[in-house]
């Protein structure tokens, strides 16, 4: 059971450069979000998604899109990347029905922009 | 709007010692509180939870954590800590009348990293 699957675990941009992280889960889970991962900070929400094409803004979302096209993927895309989008990011589900309150994390994807 | 607050940014303590680690919270209504810990280049998981009933509610590892409502605390103790303990620990809340819309949306405190020396 893979459970949360996130790639990649490293990747370093240059400013203004695009790219996606990607996310699985394999747990038939309803609910996705993404986090970021700041020090002293804790995790704060991006983005989230309750279902296939349901999406909504979290705490933080300037500069980062997403989609939700099937239960099992939930993409953070990077349109424009800036220094400050420097992170540790992570993709979390759960399910809305059962053991609801339980989220179940990625390992995470560390990124850095030049 | 909800928050967490977590004072202490480390926690230093010997093997065999007792371990608490603080979280108090502010949310309206009857909160749904949880602890997660992260070991290092690792995600978060899950080690428990309160949502209602006795105050003080067990988890993995042999963790607990303690439900005060008139503190608004929500503190995680462990009786004998192991070096194996070593890991960054985070309080969360959800609060319950968040619309259904929102699904599981959680607050994170800023975390506490806990050091047991052997």
């Amino acid at each position: 059971n893979a459970g949360v699957t996130q790639t990649p675990k490293f990747q370093v941009l240059k400013t203004g450069q695009s790219m996606t992280l990607q996310c699985a889960q394999d747990m038939n889970h309803e609910y996705m979000s993404w986090y970021r991962q700041d020090p002293g900070m804790g995790l704060r929400l991006i983005h989230y998604s309750v279902g296939a094409g349901i999406t909504d803004q979290g705490e933080v979302p300037n500069g980062y899109n997403v989609s939700r096209s099937t239960t099992e993927d939930f993409p953070l895309r990077l349109l424009s990347a800036a220094p400050s989008q420097t992170s540790v990011y992570f993709c979390a589900s759960s399910s809305l029905m059962r053991d609801k309150n339980i989220q179940y994390f990625g390992a995470g994807t560390r990124l850095s922009v030049l | 709007a909800q928050s967490v607050a977590q004072p202490e940014d480390q926690v230093n303590v010997a093997e065999g010692n007792p371990l608490t680690v603080k979280c108090t919270y502010s949310v309206s209504g009857n909160p749904y509180l949880f602890w997660y810990v992260q070991y290092p280049n690792r995600g978060l998981q899950f080690l428990l939870k309160y949502i209602t009933g006795d105050n003080l509610v067990k988890g993995s590892y042999g963790f607990e954590a303690e439900f005060n409502k008139s503190q608004t605390s929500f503190h995680l103790k462990k009786p004998s800590a192991l070096v194996s303990d070593s890991a960054l620990y985070f309080c969360a809340v959800r609060d319950p009348l968040s619309i259904k819309a929102a699904g599981n949306k959680l607050t994170f405190g800023g975390g506490t990293r806990v050091l047991v020396k052997p």
